[in-house]
């Protein structure tokens, strides 16, 4: 079955950078794209951006432009987001999701 | 400019049933949108992707219970014979131009 598995928490000062991966099995890799999404404590879901895992085309949200890089290893079928410039309001649970299926999330915590 | 609307609380007896509503935005009556559920402390799971004439289909593992239905603009998902673990947040999503997620505000559901 379809199965997207994601690195362990992450705890980053301000001003630092986080790469959070997320390894995908039980189908073919560059057959479907993967989205990021973030929900910080107690708020909402927040679509971050997608990536074609085929040719690694990718589209991010506008406020993450300039800050977000999502990038695919298809030697490994794991897909990578990567947020600079952390702040304190950067803290939230981190989910890749590929259509039906979510990933386990991804708490990036932000503190000096 | 595409926005899902949903009433941020529902609430409903144990046993009986519910009615939870996602409204586009105007000018994207047509679109079809995915219903997600995210108990408490959990991360969001895939319910059904609904389509604008009322059809729909469900993750997998979904109950029996889960069902949608659509009227112009509004998007509902309906949860028959309530259980306790029905108790979650609710959240709407669409697809906007270029493959981008679009999601709702969430709608707490009470179980009493």
């Amino acid at each position: 079955q379809v199965q997207l598995v994601q690195s362990g928490a992450e705890v980053k000062k301000p001003g630092a950078s986080v790469k959070v991966s997320c390894k995908a099995s039980g189908y073919t890799f560059t057959s479907y794209y993967v989205h990021w999404v973030r929900q910080a404590p107690g708020q909402g879901l927040e679509w971050m951006g997608i990536i074609n895992p085929s040719g690694g085309s990718t589209t991010y949200a506008q406020k993450f432009q300039g800050r977000v890089t999502m990038t695919r290893d298809t030697s490994t079928s794991t897909v990578y987001m990567e947020l600079s410039s952390l702040r304190s309001e950067d803290t939230a649970v981190y989910y890749c999701a590929r259509g039906a299926s979510w990933g386990q999330g991804t708490l990036v915590t932000v503190s000096s | 400019q595409l926005v899902l609307t949903q009433s941020p609380s529902a609430s409903a007896s144990l046993g009986a049933s519910v009615k939870v509503t996602c409204t586009l935005s105007s000018g994207h009556s047509n679109y079809a949108i995915a219903w997600h559920q995210q108990q408490p402390e959990k991360g969001p799971r895939f319910l059904m992707k609904l389509n604008s004439d009322g059809s729909h289909s469900k993750g997998d593992g979904i109950p029996d219970r889960f069902s949608g239905s659509s009227s112009g603009a509004e998007r509902y998902l309906t949860i028959s014979s309530l259980q306790s673990e029905d108790e979650a947040d609710y959240y709407c999503q669409t697809w906007g131009t270029g493959k981008n997620w679009v999601f709702g505000g969430g709608t707490k559901l009470t179980v009493l």
